[in-house]
This record gives structure tokens, C-alpha cells and sequence, in this order.
């Protein structure tokens, strides 16, 4: 399973769009990079998932970039309730079996007034 | 998406005693479920993979006989911690698949429950 690494930890105000880089230089050709958030004492929420180029949902943006060594979760206009732990997972999707997620340190973002 | 849900919440009991921790995915089908645990500050530890019909399969430093994991069903599996001990206190979570038949596994999403606070005296 690749491994990724995130910075530890980032500071931003409301209103401001956050990103946040994910580095994953071995990931593998059937891997899938997905984005987890978690609020202390609760279960990690999906967030956001991509294989590859860009991606959007209604809560973030993920960018990938060609060589897929690396990835941006793009949060936009964050707001103090987005202060929490975000978690950049590489996995593998195969089907008949199972994706297991080993978590790593994570980034803990906190928004300020 | 998805839910998942723990039960209970959270849990204090004395040294020495078994507790059970039940973990259900509502509205789809979960073959597969998987138990984490995390204490304070730390990120998710990986502690088993919960197989329905089958053996559970366990990280490398779990003990399989301390930490019971069944999945008799398709939307049910059950971690015991037996003889618990205050080092056992932590966060349990535990996450599942869906793998409802005719879905598809286009995105093979795990979703996780909100977790279950273990205290032990």
C-alpha cells in the first residue's frame, strides 16, 4: 500500500480557500486516492474521491496531477466548523476483495474568526 | 451515502470484564467490515478485517484472542474485548463497504461508523 504524507498541521481563517497536499510518490497504477475528515470523538467522513485530473462535489475539489504522485484537496471558503483532521488515503480497488486503508498522520486544520 | 452505526457510543466498566461492541451498516450490505482503534491525539490504527461467514483477519500485534471480532450477517459484526484492562481504553471505530449486489463497486467507499468510547477502571 502506498504511502502518502501530509503536512501535520495548517492555520486559515474564514472565508479562505484551504489546500491541502498529499504526496504519494509509489502510489500504483489501480490505486484510488480518497479524502477523509474527522471531528474529535466521530468516525472519519468520505469526503471526496479521485483516480485522476479533477474532481468536485458539493464540499470540495481534489486535483491530481498527471503523474498522480501527489494530490490537493481544495476546500473552499472554509468557515470554523471545517477545523478538524483531513486524511489522504491511497488504496487499492480490486474487485472480490477489499481496500484496506491504513491511515497516516493526517492535517489538522484550524480555521479562525 | 451510507450509514453506519456503533453501539453503544460509549462504554466504562471494570478491569477484567468483556464488552461488546456492535457495529451495523443500515441500508446496504457489508461483507466486509473493518475495526480500528485510535487514541488520543493518534491517528486510526488498523486493528482487523470482519469477513461475514468467515474468520476475522488480524493486524500484525493484535491479539485475535483478546479482541473478538463475529460477522454473522450481512449487516452486523461484533468486536469483544475480553478481560479488558485500562490499557484497552480507546476509541473503537469501525468502517464497511458497500456491497450490495447490483450497486456496483464503482467507488468501493468505506463509510465509517461514529465510534464507541471505551473507559476502562
Amino acid at each position: 500500500l502506498a504511502k502518502t504524507t501530509q503536512p501535520i498541521s495548517m492555520d486559515s481563517y474564514e472565508g479562505q480557500e484551504v489546500n491541502i497536499t498529499c504526496s504519494h510518490n509509489n502510489i500504483a497504477t489501480n490505486d484510488y486516492i480518497t479524502w477523509y475528515q474527522q471531528f474529535p470523538s466521530q468516525g472519519p467522513r468520505f469526503i471526496i474521491q479521485g483516480y485522476k485530473t479533477k474532481v468536485t462535489n458539493e464540499v470540495a475539489s481534489l486535483f491530481i496531477p498527471a503523474d498522480r504522485k501527489s494530490s490537493t484537496l481544495s476546500l473552499p471558503r472554509v468557515s470554523l466548523s471545517d477545523t478538524a483532521v483531513y486524511y489522504c488515503l491511497v488504496g487499492v480497488r480490486f474487485s472480490g476483495g477489499y481496500n484496506k486503508l491504513i491511515f497516516g498522520a493526517g492535517t489538522r486544520l484550524a480555521v479562525h474568526p | 451515502g451510507a450509514v453506519v452505526s456503533q453501539h453503544p457510543s460509549w462504554v466504562i466498566c471494570k478491569s477484567g470484564t468483556s464488552v461488546k461492541i456492535e457495529c451495523r451498516s443500515l441500508d446496504f450490505q457489508a461483507t466486509t467490515m473493518f475495526w480500528y482503534r485510535q487514541f488520543p491525539k493518534q491517528s486510526l490504527m488498523l486493528m482487523a478485517t470482519s469477513n461475514e461467514g468467515s474468520k476475522a483477519t488480524y493486524e500484525q500485534g493484535v491479539e485475535k484472542d483478546k479482541f473478538l471480532i463475529n460477522h454473522a450477517s450481512l449487516t452486523l459484526s461484533t468486536l469483544t474485548v475480553t478481560s479488558a484492562h485500562p490499557e484497552d481504553s480507546s476509541f473503537y471505530i469501525c468502517s464497511a463497504r458497500d456491497q450490495t449486489p447490483g450497486r456496483g463497486t464503482s467507488t468501493d467507499t468505506q463509510y465509517f461508523g461514529p465510534g464507541t468510547r471505551l473507559t476502562v477502571l
